[in-house]
């Protein structure tokens, strides 16, 4: 079976864009969520989706939102980027048997610079 | 509210060798799980070995094993015979409840001298 897929794997972007980051879970799950990787704050949880349903979301600003689409892909934006936006975005995906403690596999990442 | 803490920022084993990290956690959840994921230089996030809180019994996954002390919310990880490519950032999680998300501790980095 595929892996988790995240494209692209690296963007550079400028403040005040936005961005558009794709994850493609591994087949057969249904559950999708992100995560965000800096240095400083460590690994923390954007939001998860489940059958095109966001489930629960972490402390993050309006800026940050998501969508799931039926095939289960999900994809996350970031509007009116700022520097302290930059980290790598970590995608996992599960079962999604409705319970919590589902194994999460992850992708790849991708890496977000904001100049 | 769920946290996660490994006090060891970074340890250091000999190849061959075997070592232990620690993290420790607190939930209040009956219901949970834990995980040890590896991150090396590539940045890709892999399990190591999970423990379902409900069963006594030590996960064990080849060269890796967990000790689980539930009454102490303690969850450390042993590498034995570890090898060059054991060295990458080891993260403990948790996930429990109806939170849908994995709670990480700060990780532990882990180099293996040849």
């Amino acid at each position: 079976k595929a892996g988790v897929t995240q494209t692209p794997r690296y963007l550079i972007k400028t403040r005040g864009q936005q961005v558009t980051l794709s994850c493609s879970p591994i087949s057969g799950h249904r559950s999708v969520s992100w995560y965000q990787q800096t240095p400083g704050q460590g690994l923390q949880f954007l939001f998860e989706y489940f059958s095109e349903t966001q489930r629960n979301k972490g402390n993050f600003p309006g800026r940050f939102s998501g969508r799931q689409f039926s095939n289960s892909r999900s994809e996350m934006n970031v509007s009116t980027l700022e520097l302290g936006d930059s980290a790598l975005y970590l995608c996992a995906s599960s079962l999604g048997r409705g319970r919590a403690t589902d194994t999460q596999y992850f992708g790849p990442g991708t890496r977000l610079t904001v100049l | 509210a769920q946290t996660v803490t490994q006090s060891q920022p970074e340890m250091s084993v000999q190849e061959a060798e075997t070592v232990t990290l620690s993290c420790t956690y607190d939930t209040s959840e009956s219901d949970y799980y834990l995980f040890w994921y590896k991150q090396p230089p590539s940045r890709q996030m892999i399990l190591v070995i999970r423990q379902e809180a409900y069963k006594q019994q030590n996960a064990t996954e080849n060269r890796f094993s967990v000790n689980f002390q539930k009454a102490a919310k303690s969850f450390s990880l042993k590498i034995s015979d570890s090898q060059l490519g054991d060295a990458a950032m080891y993260f403990c999680a948790l996930s429990g409840g109806s939170n849908y998300k994995l709670t990480f501790g700060k990780g532990t980095l882990l180099t293996v001298n040849p």
